[in-house]
């Protein structure tokens, strides 16, 4: 257990339907990462945090997707209209301050399926 | 573009053999990569890191190698055991923010 928790861990939904997904970092940690998976691929970077400021997207997040860390604390990742491409398994994982000597730790991914 | 790829996509070895997992990049200017480990179910999790100013840097059991000339890495596992059975991805660590770019993955099953 790396201290990041993501919840829920697997999400069934009809295409179309709206999904968001919650993740917890560890407490301490300003940096919050939202990646995504696909079947024997290497995760691929979404979007990230800097406390409550969100400060890049990645061109992967097209319109229908949005992300949130109101307080500087849990994220929260949205997915509006989902369509079949969208199934793939979100990753978030946080990052203490003091540059790029510390590790990203990550949580263990939210399984999404879309029919 | 900028890759992170992988040379083998599945690497089996017997319990107790050394393994060497290889990844190539095509960015000369990437100055800091990272192996990570993955297990069915679980999000990836920190090996071992290095930055382009070292060749080479060892962990427990892991050692990592830069060859910045034809831009390539490897992960060298010792005694390799049934828990190091797991995918192994090579990423960059990117600024700004330190978002990392991943590679594809290699499979490594350890044989007992």
């Amino acid at each position: 257990d790396t201290g990041v928790s993501q919840n829920p861990r697997h999400k069934i939904t009809k295409r179309g339907q709206n999904v968001t997904f919650r993740c917890d970092p560890i407490s301490e940690h300003n940096r919050l990462y939202w990646y995504r998976q696909t079947l024997g691929q290497g995760p691929e970077f979404l979007t990230y945090f800097q406390n409550e400021a969100q400060l890049e997207k990645s061109r992967l997040l097209s319109d229908r997707f949005s992300a949130e860390r109101p307080k500087g604390s849990f994220s929260t990742l949205e997915i509006q209209r989902t369509e079949q491409g969208d199934s793939a398994m979100y990753l978030c994982a946080s990052k203490g301050g003091g540059g790029a000597a510390n590790e990203q730790f990550f949580g263990p991914g939210t399984r999404l399926t879309v029919l | 573009g900028e890759n992170v790829g992988l040379h083998l996509p599945t690497l089996s070895v017997q319990e107790g053999d050394n393994s060497i997992i290889n990844c190539a990049y095509s960015n000369s200017a990437s100055d800091y990569f990272i192996w990570y480990k993955q297990e069915s179910g679980k999000g990836p999790q920190f090996i071992i890191d290095i930055r382009s100013n070292m060749d080479k840097r060892q962990g427990q059991r892991v050692t990592v190698l830069l060859n910045k000339t034809v831009k390539h890495l490897s992960l060298q596992i010792a005694a390799t055991q049934p828990g190091d059975s797991a995918v192994y991805f090579c990423a960059e660590n990117k600024a700004p923010g330190n978002k990392l770019v991943f590679g594809a993955g290699t499979i490594l099953r350890v044989k007992s």
